[in-house]
């Protein structure tokens, strides 16, 4: 069964800051990765999705990285705003053979403070 | 306007109900999601489906019922045999594996179920 964790389970910065939160899956038998952010009482926003066969992608001041083999993937927000502060979520689709059941697992989240 | 809703926003029950959240969405997508969120938690899949008159159960089904008879349309009910139903309720689409693209998630707004 496909387990995801998310490390820390909060974290708080001064404003300016670059940061990386971490995600890890255990199986890396995935089709995609996505990383959503969600604000207190709302619902999710899709910011990043990666497929299985690429290394990274970029929007905006966010870059997320993938490594299927070691089952890890990497959320980097550069100059981080007190508008950034929100729960980030990352969630990891069944690969089932070339294509998804479009069954996410998500991870508990990493609450992200970022202060003046 | 393209998205997707959840109505209400806030409900409330009473032990022994029966409740319908509602899920609606203008995106021509094939797939539609319901997941649970409890608090301090990653969200869980409660029912899902690829394609209308067609549904599978997630990984916590027990006590819940769907029904996609249109393609915008994927309402949830609660019922009675669910024991702990308060929650927030997230719904989601997507276009679905059957046409091969990017199974990027989309998410509503969100439904939180309170029993009284």
């Amino acid at each position: 069964k496909q387990e995801v964790t998310q490390i820390p389970a909060a974290l708080s910065v001064p404003e300016g800051e670059n940061l990386v939160l971490n995600c890890s899956f255990t199986d890396s038998a995935i089709y995609n990765l996505q990383w959503f952010r969600q604000d207190p009482g709302k619902g999710l926003t899709s910011l990043l999705l990666i497929q299985s066969s690429q290394r990274e992608q970029t929007s905006g001041r966010l870059n997320a990285s993938l490594d299927k083999s070691s089952g890890r993937s990497t959320l980097y927000i550069a100059a981080s705003q007190p508008g950034d502060s929100a729960t980030y979520l990352c969630a990891v689709s069944v690969d089932a053979g070339g294509t998804s059941y479009g069954k996410l697992t998500f991870g508990q989240g990493t609450i992200l403070t970022v202060h003046p | 306007d393209g998205g997707i809703t959840q109505s209400p926003k806030y409900l409330f029950r009473k032990e022994g109900q029966n409740v319908t959240l509602s899920c609606e969405q203008n995106l021509n997508h094939d797939a539609m999601y319901w997941y649970r969120q409890d608090p301090g938690q990653g969200l869980r899949l409660i029912y899902y489906s690829q394609i209308v008159n067609d549904f599978q159960k997630g990984d916590i089904a027990e006590g819940y019922s769907v029904s996609r008879e249109k393609k915008e349309s994927f309402p949830l009910t609660v019922t009675s045999a669910q024991k702990n139903p308060t929650a927030f309720y997230l719904c989601a689409s997507s276009r679905g594996q059957t046409k091969r693209v990017l199974d990027e998630q989309f998410f509503g707004p969100g439904t939180r179920l309170t029993v009284l």
